[in-house]
C-alpha cells in the first residue's frame, strides 16, 4: 500500500467549475503538507502549504488538512482552461530522517473545458 | 530572481551507460533534493543534500549517487543505466533541510534510454 493515495483522474469539469482534489495518508507522522502544479513535460510549482491540522486560503485556492481523518484537500473556485494540469500532492514528517523527504501521491490530472 | 536550473534539457543514453545530471539551486539556498518521475507517476525521493553533506536518501540502488558542491550546485550520477531508469530528473531547492522549508522545483532533465 502506497504513502500516499491519489486518484489519478482525469478530472474534467467546465469552466467557473468548483474543482475539488483530495488525497489520503497512512503515516500519522506527515505534518506538512503541500499541493504542485505541473504543467505537461514540466517541474512541479508550490501551489499551497499547511502545517498540521486546518485550512488555509490563497486566492482562488482553498488547502484543508484533516490529520484525524488522514485526509487533505484543494479547492479551486472559478476554474479557468488555464488551471487544465496534474495536481500533486506532497507531505513530509518531522523527524530528521524524514525532513525534506517529500511523499507526493500520483496527481490527478485536472482539464477545464471553456 | 533566477529559479532552480537544471542540465541538460533532455538526454538519451543507452543501456549500461553512465550520466551526470546538474542543478543550481535558487541564491541563498542550501539544500538540494532530487527526485525520479516516472510517467504517471508522481516524484519518488532519491536523495538530498545540505552544507555539501547527504542528508537523506530514498529507495534506489547504489547505481544512483550525488554530490554538492561548495557553491551549493549538485550533481545527481547513474551508473549502468537501465531502460527502467528513463524518467523527468528533478531537482527541488530549498533554504534547509528542514520540514519546514518549502522545496522549489527546477524543470527537470528528461533522460531517455534506448
Amino acid at each position: 500500500q502506497k504513502e500516499v493515495e491519489q486518484d489519478p483522474g482525469p478530472l474534467s469539469v467546465p469552466e467557473g467549475a468548483i474543482v475539488s482534489l483530495n488525497c489520503t495518508y497512512s503515516n500519522s507522522a506527515f505534518q506538512y503538507f503541500m499541493w504542485y502544479r505541473q504543467y505537461s513535460r514540466k517541474g512541479p510549482e508550490l501551489l499551497m502549504y499547511t502545517y498540521s491540522s486546518g485550512n488555509k486560503e490563497d486566492g482562488r485556492f482553498t488547502a484543508q488538512v484533516d490529520k484525524s481523518s488522514k485526509y487533505i484537500s484543494l479547492f479551486i473556485r472559478d476554474s479557468q482552461p488555464s488551471d487544465s494540469a496534474t495536481y500533486l500532492c506532497a507531505m513530509s514528517g518531522t523527524t530528521t530522517d524524514s525532513w525534506g523527504k517529500l511523499q507526493f501521491g500520483a496527481g490527478t490530472q485536472v482539464v477545464v473545458t471553456p | 530572481d533566477a529559479g532552480v536550473t537544471q542540465s541538460p534539457t533532455h538526454l538519451i543514453k543507452t543501456r549500461g551507460q553512465q550520466v551526470t545530471l546538474r542543478c543550481s539551486p535558487i541564491s541563498g539556498h542550501k539544500s538540494v533534493s532530487w527526485y525520479q518521475q516516472v510517467l504517471g507517476q508522481g516524484p519518488q525521493f532519491i536523495f538530498q543534500y545540505y552544507e555539501k553533506e547527504e542528508r537523506g536518501r530514498g529507495n534506489f540502488p547504489d547505481r544512483f549517487s550525488a554530490r554538492q558542491f561548495p557553491n551549493y550546485s549538485s550533481e545527481l550520477n547513474v551508473n549502468a543505466l537501465l531502460l527502467g531508469d528513463s524518467a523527468l530528473y528533478l531537482c527541488a531547492s530549498s533554504t534547509r533541510a528542514s520540514g519546514t522549508d518549502t522545496q522549489y522545483f527546477g524543470p527537470g532533465t528528461r533522460l531517455t534510454v534506448l
